[in-house]
């Protein structure tokens, strides 16, 4: 069964302490894993994709990297305004229009 | 600017009711979704629509439907035979390069839906 589990559900660190997220998934042929951000009340905003084991992206203070079975999403000396919902998807090579979420990691950045 | 509109932002309804939820994008986008967020879930594919005049089911689309008469519009209604209809909807469209579907999501705010 294709599913995505994202770890922790939540986590709150102090501004400045780096840490990671994981995602881990399961599917029958990967296309491509993608991070995305919530902010309460409001819809994911894109951040990365991934597709391929060995890749990395980064944007500001976030790196994306991805193994054959798991996503690690790396905050480096965040900030409060980093403060969101982060969710995991993975895009089924079968069908480009089925995507799998993680229910989201929960992260509060406190100052 | 680009983007997706989704209306109305929230919205309560009577058991018994049907709704329809708006979505509107003015992306060129072909591929739109409409998803289902409940506390503590991964969002659930409810239905997607590639072209114009076609959509398909996706993991939970009893109890709802859609139509695709425009490229711009997706509206989904949520029908009274939806058992447990309350939650926040989002609505996407998908990015395409060279006439591929890159996976990469565009969403919309949000809409959220209350049964009283």
């Amino acid at each position: 069964e294709d599913q995505v589990t994202q770890s922790p559900e939540a986590l709150r660190l102090q501004e400045g302490e780096s840490s990671s997220l994981n995602c881990s998934y399961t599917v029958s042929g990967l296309r491509g894993l993608f991070w995305y951000r919530q902010d309460p009340g409001k819809g994911p905003e894109f951040l990365f994709t991934l597709y391929s084991a060995g890749e990395e992206k980064e944007k500001e203070r976030l790196k994306a990297t991805l193994t054959k079975k798991e996503s690690f999403l790396h905050i480096t000396a965040p900030k409060p305004e980093d403060s969101a919902t982060y969710l995991c998807a993975v895009q089924a090579q079968y069908n480009f229009n089925k995507f799998y979420f993680g229910s989201g990691t929960k992260l509060n950045v406190k100052p | 600017d680009g983007g997706i509109t989704q209306s109305p932002k929230y919205l309560f309804r009577k058991e018994g009711q049907n709704v329809t939820l708006s979505c509107e994008q003015n992306l060129n986008h072909d591929a739109m979704y409409w998803y289902r967020q409940d506390p503590g879930q991964g969002l659930r594919l409810i239905y997607y629509s590639q072209i114009v005049n076609d959509f398909q089911k996706g993991d939970i689309a009893e109890g709802y439907s859609v139509s695709r008469e425009k490229k711009e519009s997706f509206p989904l209604t949520v029908t009274s035979a939806q058992k447990n209809p309350t939650a926040f909807y989002l609505c996407a469209s998908s990015i395409e390069r060279a006439g591929v579907n890159t996976g990469e999501l565009f969403f919309g705010e949000g809409s959220r839906l209350t049964v009283l």
